[in-house]
């Protein structure tokens, strides 16, 4: 079954080390967009990529990092730099970003906690 | 910008009652989306919707455009609908989305 698989589930990092995140989709879309979740607050959006080695900022890109080598993967670099970084990680994928609406598909998510 | 709120917050309900949801948002949208998220965290994408009302199983969305509202109907609710319901409005592709803030639902036997 197609799919978007977010590694690892969980992760923690002592503050100031840079982290990663995965993100590997297999349903040949071409949007990839990561979004952070916080208690209380509505998805906010990182960092989206329309097509293979392009990517625009978010409203929150400050503090994160990405790229789009390949179609299906799209990591999210979490940076010493983001101030708040614990939060919990999702990852989405869409058939076009420019076209007309279509639905996500979202990962199962990562849960970032910096010490 | 929009503003996408939903309400209740929070929302109790006992097996088999009908459970609706709302959402509104404050400026024209060319989409609406409700999503499920589960305890785990996973989201999934439950409905979009841009006029009129579409149906899944025991779940219906209806939408609003002059009232700037949607809602979520779920019928004969079950446990398994436990989760957290989430609007989310479009004002253009997918990088335009607005989230509300949620909608937690326990369905209690």
């Amino acid at each position: 079954d197609g799919g978007i698989t977010q590694s690892p589930k969980y992760l923690f990092r002592k503050e100031g080390q840079n982290v990663t995140l995965s993100c590997e989709q297999n349903l040949n879309h071409d949007a990839m967009y990561w979004y952070r979740q916080d208690p209380g607050q509505g998805l906010r959006l990182i960092y989206y990529s329309q097509i293979v080695n392009d990517f625009q900022k978010g409203d929150i890109a400050e503090g994160y990092s990405v790229s789009r080598e390949k179609k299906e993967s799209f990591p999210l670099t979490v940076t010493s730099a983001q101030k708040n970084p614990t939060a919990f990680y999702l990852c989405a994928s869409s058939i076009s970003e420019t076209g007309s609406n279509s639905p996500l598909h979202f990962g199962n998510g990562t849960r970032l906690t910096v010490t | 910008k929009n503003e996408v709120e939903q309400s209740p917050q929070n929302l109790t309900a006992q097996e088999g009652e009908f459970i609706t949801i709302n959402c509104s948002y404050s400026v024209g949208i060319s989409a609406l989306h409700w999503l499920q998220q589960h305890p785990g965290g996973g989201i999934v994408s439950l409905f979009m919707l841009s006029s009129g009302k579409k149906k899944h199983g025991r779940l219906i969305a209806t939408i609003n455009i002059q009232e700037k509202h949607s809602s979520l109907h779920i019928t004969a609710s079950h446990p398994r609908d436990s989760a957290v319901y989430i609007c989310a409005a479009s004002t253009g592709t997918a990088s335009k989305l607005t989230f509300g803030t949620g909608t937690r639902l326990q369905v209690t036997l």
